[in-house]
């Protein structure tokens, strides 16, 4: 089992420029989660899912878009990129029917200039 | 809603000591985590306690769970240098498992 992929694991955008996170799990998991990590700052829930068709708002949600098709996929879209979203962005899948850790993807570095 | 917070927020130890890392939440919870995390990488799960009283251990690593003070810790017996890492704390939101949310991190470093 491959787990958490996240792609692409760094990307450098300019100030205005959109693009998508990757985010498949392969464990039929119903629970996914972005959170970014700060310096400082721990982990903050951008948005969750908690099955397809279904997403919510975290705690720092602006900026940040998300859907969920199928089970296995959940990707987070910057629509118009800032400085203050440089950071690392960690994807997690969790198993809602036993009480179980999140599995976390091996993270996404991003810079915006 | 629910605060997590980890004191201390930066530890430097010996090699060879003993030291505990706290973990305290603001709301009704009995379900934590605790996860570490080497620089550069991602987050990998430590310990998952589930009722009032539990009690993990893995090695030098021992983690328990107080619901009615709301309280966790991380205790670590004689330090050693492979333990330097930043240890995270997570806990679910009442109610439901889809939201976790974290404390803001220990850094530990061991020195010899």
């Amino acid at each position: 089992n491959a787990g958490v992929t996240q792609t692409p694991k760094f990307q450098v955008l300019k100030t205005g420029q959109s693009m998508t996170l990757q985010c498949a799990q392969d464990m039929n998991h119903e629970y996914m989660s972005w959170y970014r990590q700060d310096p400082g700052m721990g982990l903050r829930l951008i948005h969750y899912s908690v099955g397809a068709g279904i997403t919510d708002q975290g705690e720092v949600p602006n900026g940040y878009n998300v859907s969920r098709s199928t089970t296995e996929d959940f990707p987070l879209r910057l629509l118009s990129a800032a400085p203050s979203q440089t950071s690392v962005y960690f994807c997690a899948s969790r198993d809602r029917t036993v009480n179980t850790e999140a599995f976390f993807g091996q993270g996404t570095r991003l810079t915006v200039v | 809603e629910l605060k997590v917070e980890q004191n201390p927020l930066f530890l430097s130890m010996q090699e060879g000591k003993n030291y505990t890392i706290y973990c305290n939440y603001s709301t009704t919870s009995d379900r934590l985590y605790w996860y570490r995390q080497d620089p550069g990488k991602s987050l990998e799960s430590l310990f998952v306690l589930l009722s009032n009283g539990a009690v993990k251990q893995e090695g030098r690593l021992m983690a328990s769970l107080d619901t009615k003070a709301r309280l966790s810790t991380l205790h670590i017996t004689a330090a050693v240098h492979d333990l330097s890492a930043t240890y995270f704390c997570a806990v679910d939101m009442q109610g439901g498992s889809e939201k976790l949310v974290f404390g803001k991190g220990t850094k530990l470093t061991v020195n010899p």
